[in-house]
């Protein structure tokens, strides 16, 4: 199947300082990356919609000046949690979707970032 | 908008049973529903889809099935093994013109006892 990365695995920091996560798919071109926040024992839920080029669509209650995405290229979105508290501690997951190897409509997952706030 | 709804939220069988899990979804312009596992500290993986213009699908011990007329849809694992134990999500999506969202239940436990 397709593979997705992510880094860095794992994060502390700080309240109050950013931070970055990064999504890559490594064998197909992904035109559209998606973010997921998922609290302890429950389901994911999607923050924002990104096409590679444009502004990311945000899901409502998300807010867009804190969580910046950015989807430069075909394989690379970014995510950064700005002025990050502890209540922005969670698992995030991006996932992607494209052409070439992957079949339209299926999404597949990176392994997760679990950020911790302090 | 789409709700999915997963039950049950808990399942523990012997190694070697069946497990059988089961998702409604409301929006019927849905077509396309992926089961996703996730273990511990993992990103969720692929395991089996279906598309609205089949009705099973099957691939070795896991398989599908989808009723369009009563919007719902099963994941069947038979023959169960310990390494099968992690967390089970379905997922529902419409077409929307490329920007197709998935909705995901809430996800069942699985534990399959030795």
């Amino acid at each position: 199947g397709a593979v997705v990365s992510q880094h860095p695995s794992r994060v502390i920091c700080k309240s109050g300082t950013s931070v970055k996560i990064e999504c890559r798919s490594l064998d197909f071109q992904a035109t559209t990356m998606f973010w997921y926040r998922q609290f302890p024992k429950q389901s994911l839920m999607l923050m924002a919609t990104s096409n590679e080029g444009s502004k990311a669509t945000y899901e409502q209650g998300v807010e867009k000046d804190k969580f910046l995405i950015n989807h430069a290229s075909l394989t690379l979105s970014t995510l950064t949690v700005t002025s990050a508290h502890p209540e922005d501690s969670s698992f995030y997951i991006c996932s992607a979707r494209g052409l070439g190897r992957v079949s339209y409509n299926e999404q597949f997952f990176g392994p997760g970032t679990r950020l911790t706030v302090l | 908008g789409e709700n999915v709804e997963q039950h049950p939220s808990t399942l523990s069988v012997q190694e070697g049973d069946s497990a059988v899990i089961k998702c409604t979804y409301s929006d019927s312009a849905s077509n396309y529903f992926p089961w996703y596992k996730q273990e511990l500290g993992k990103g969720p993986q692929l395991i089996i889809d279906i598309r609205s213009n089949v009705g099973e699908k099957k691939d070795q011990r896991i398989a599908v099935t989808l009723n369009k007329t009563a919007k719902h849809f099963s994941l069947h694992i038979t023959e169960t093994q310990p390494e099968d134990s992690a967390v089970y999500f379905c997922a529902a999506s419409r077409p929307q013109g490329g920007s197709e969202k998935l909705v995901f239940g809430k996800g069942t436990k699985l534990t399959v006892n030795p």
